[in-house]
């Protein structure tokens, strides 16, 4: 049982490049969320949705976007990297349950340059 | 409203010791605090959770202490150990909120 598997694990950036962050979880969770960490941040939520064909903007949602097209894979894209998205972002599922427990993957970090 | 507020950032505690991480909240509407540990290089993990209903939830040697009336919970690693080094990071959410809302973290270091 894999869990929750983030790709790549690491990714180096030239500024004005576009990515895309790949999450992809095999628990048959509904929810699943993308944040960032940063030092003294803590984790910031990004976007996340709660099924498939859904999104909705977190906290820090500016620059960034999201899909949902199956319900076991959650995108992010960066459409034009800047240096001030460089950061460690983890992608989590959770059931939705109340009281749920949250399964991060095991992060992607990613410097822009 | 929907912060959860950490402190300290970093603690360092001798090996044997108490670890105690604080945190508070505003939202009255938060009736679910669990606590995840995050090694380096890993995604965070859940540690232990509480309801608040109770005061107290323990767990092995890591307790969360809750204080309704004060907006506080916190939590208490007991015998520290250099195993224990970690980031920890609080939380909250409440029924139907679909997110949790984390508390900026502590990097707790255990010296040997």
């Amino acid at each position: 049982n894999a869990g929750v598997t983030q790709t790549p694990k690491f990714r180096v950036l030239k500024t004005g490049q576009s990515m895309t962050l790949l999450c992809a979880q095999d628990m048959n969770h509904e929810y699943m969320y993308w944040y960032r960490q940063d030092p003294g941040m803590g984790l910031r939520l990004i976007h996340y949705s709660v099924g498939e064909g859904t999104t909705a903007k977190g906290e820090v949602p500016d620059g960034y976007n999201v899909s949902r097209l199956k319900k076991q894979n959650f995108l992010l894209g960066l459409e034009s990297a800047a240096p001030s998205q460089t950061s460690v972002y983890f992608c989590a599922s959770t059931s939705g349950d109340f009281g749920f427990e949250a399964f991060f993957g095991q992060g992607t970090r990613l410097t822009v340059v | 409203q929907q912060q959860v507020k950490q402190s300290p950032q970093s603690l360092i505690v001798q090996k044997g010791g108490i670890s105690i991480i604080n945190c508070a909240y505003e939202n009255t509407a938060f009736d679910y605090f669990p606590w995840y540990q995050q090694f380096p290089g890993k995604g965070p993990a859940l540690l232990i959770a509480i309801r608040p209903d109770v005061s107290e939830k323990k767990e092995g040697r890591f307790t969360i202490s809750f204080n309704k009336s004060a907006k506080q919970f916190s939590l208490h690693i007991m015998d520290s150990q250099p195993g224990d080094s970690a980031t920890y990071f609080c939380a909250a959410s409440w029924k139907g909120a679909q997110k949790l809302v984390f508390g900026q973290g502590t990097r707790l270091t255990i010296n040997p």
